[in-house]
């Protein structure tokens, strides 16, 4: 089946610095990706569909300066979290759909992402 | 914004059980599926059912669709130790679109 690989599973860092998470499809082409957040012990909130070759588009309240999205090629989308802040602290995941296939969605293992 | 929501919150069992979790949601969709996670990992896709379907099996699993009341529910039969996770449906309106997640179901199961 579809794979989606997530680096890193986990970073540490301090407040002010950014943060770059990479997901890749591994054996598939996925035009698209989709970023989720979740807060421990709560479901996965949408931050973004990110869109080969053009700009993501973001959901209601999501700030789009500071979770940049990049998806320049067929196998990888990235989120960088810019100037992170200790409320930044969450569980990043990401996934893609193998349109090939009759499957639902492939997620990513995620990342952990402290803010100190 | 969320549009699924399970019930129970949280369920608790004995292996060689039956689980039944059950999952509502709002606006129209194209298909519902249900995923797993295990603490602090990725979501792992369980099944996916379409609007146009009543039910589906997949191993230990069924999943049911009653579009008219937009209601799901999965069933996990002869339940193990293992399959102690939480559990979410989520709705797609289409077939690459994104998803809305449940708040999931935390499913204990004990030996």
């Amino acid at each position: 089946g579809a794979v989606v690989s997530q680096h890193p599973s986990r970073v540490i860092c301090k407040s002010g610095t950014s943060v770059k998470i990479e997901c890749r499809s591994l054996d598939f082409q996925a035009t698209t990706m989709f970023w989720y957040r979740q807060f421990p012990k709560q479901s996965l909130m949408l931050m973004a569909t990110s869109n080969e070759g053009s700009k993501a588009t973001y959901e209601q309240g999501v700030e789009k300066d500071k979770f940049l999205i990049n998806h320049a090629s067929l196998t990888l989308s990235t989120l960088t979290v810019t100037s992170a802040h200790p409320e930044d602290s969450s569980f990043y995941i990401c996934s893609a759909r193998d349109l090939a296939g009759n499957y639902g969605y492939t997620f990513g293992s995620g990342t952990r992402l402290t803010v100190v | 914004s969320q549009q699924g929501e399970e019930d129970p919150q949280a369920l608790s069992i004995q292996e060689g059980e039956n689980a039944t979790m059950n999952c509502s949601y709002k606006t129209s969709i194209n298909n519902l599926q249900w995923y797993r996670q295990n603490s602090g990992r990725g979501l792992v896709h369980l099944i996916l059912i379409r609007s146009n379907e009543r039910e589906k099996h997949s191993g230990r699993l069924r999943v049911t669709l009653d579009t008219s009341k937009k209601s799901s529910s999965l069933l996990i039969t002869a339940s193990r130790a293992a399959d102690t996770a939480s559990y979410f449906c989520a709705t797609g309106t289409g077939a690459n679109s994104k998803l809305t997640f449940g708040k999931g179901i935390t499913l204990s199961v004990r030996p």
